[in-house]
């Protein structure tokens, strides 16, 4: 079966830092990967998506990068961490069907 | 552009009460629609979705919704709500990248 795994669960980071978040899917290949921001709890922001390795679309200009340096591995990068960058980010995949799978998610807090 | 619209930012029920949760969308072509609960610090986890058939789309733990084309509204429905189903409600279109657009959320708040 497909999961997909998102670490770590909570971050804390002093402004100016860098950043990486990883997320990794087992059970597929060549899948569709996404990174969205939750921001106070709410609606979904779509940061990046990728359709394969080393492509990368960014829906949204802002301090943070992602990368897909393998079939299955997705990882959302800063050089310098802004305030802003505080929410709660979440990683997907997407099957046939729209069908959507959520990793669990990282609260990053930006201190 | 594909989009949707919670109208609501929570909604207030009884434990045992029936329980809707609103969503109408704006798409080009035939829908495809999803609802997705998410509970505190955790991702989002698929309820249902409208692909193509019978209106009434019946889900996991015991939602469903129902589509209305004349009323391009989507509503999450239980019957009877239970505690445990206080969470965030999002309703979701496909996008043009593969993606999903969601709305804004809906907060249940199921009382005893």
């Amino acid at each position: 079966s497909q999961t997909i795994h998102q670490w770590p669960a909570t971050l804390v980071q002093p402004v100016g830092s860098p950043l990486s978040l990883e997320c990794t899917v087992e059970g597929t290949s060549n899948p569709n990967l996404y990174w969205y921001r939750q921001a106070a709890g709410r609606g979904l922001q779509l940061l990046f998506y990728s359709v394969g390795i080393g492509q990368i679309s960014s829906e949204v200009p802002q301090n943070l990068s992602a990368s897909r340096p393998q079939d299955r591995q997705f990882i959302l990068s800063s050089k310098k961490l802004l305030l802003s960058d505080s929410g709660f980010y979440l990683c997907a995949w997407t099957g046939a069907n729209y069908g959507y799978t959520f990793g669990s998610g990282t609260r990053l807090t930006v201190v | 552009a594909q989009s949707v619209a919670q109208p609501e930012d929570q909604v207030n029920v009884a434990e045992g009460n029936p329980l809707t949760v609103k969503c109408t969308y704006s798409v080009s072509g035939n829908p495809y629609l999803f609802w997705y609960v998410q509970y505190p610090n955790r991702g989002l986890q698929f309820l249902l979705k409208y692909i193509t058939g019978d209106n009434l789309v019946k889900g996991s733990y015991g939602f469903e919704a129902e589509f209305n084309k004349s009323q391009t509204s989507f509503h999450l429905k239980k019957p009877s709500a239970l505690v445990s189903d206080s969470a965030l409600y999002f309703c979701a279109v496909p996008g043009s990248q593969g993606n999903l657009i969601f709305g804004k959320g809906t907060k249940l708040s199921v009382k005893p």
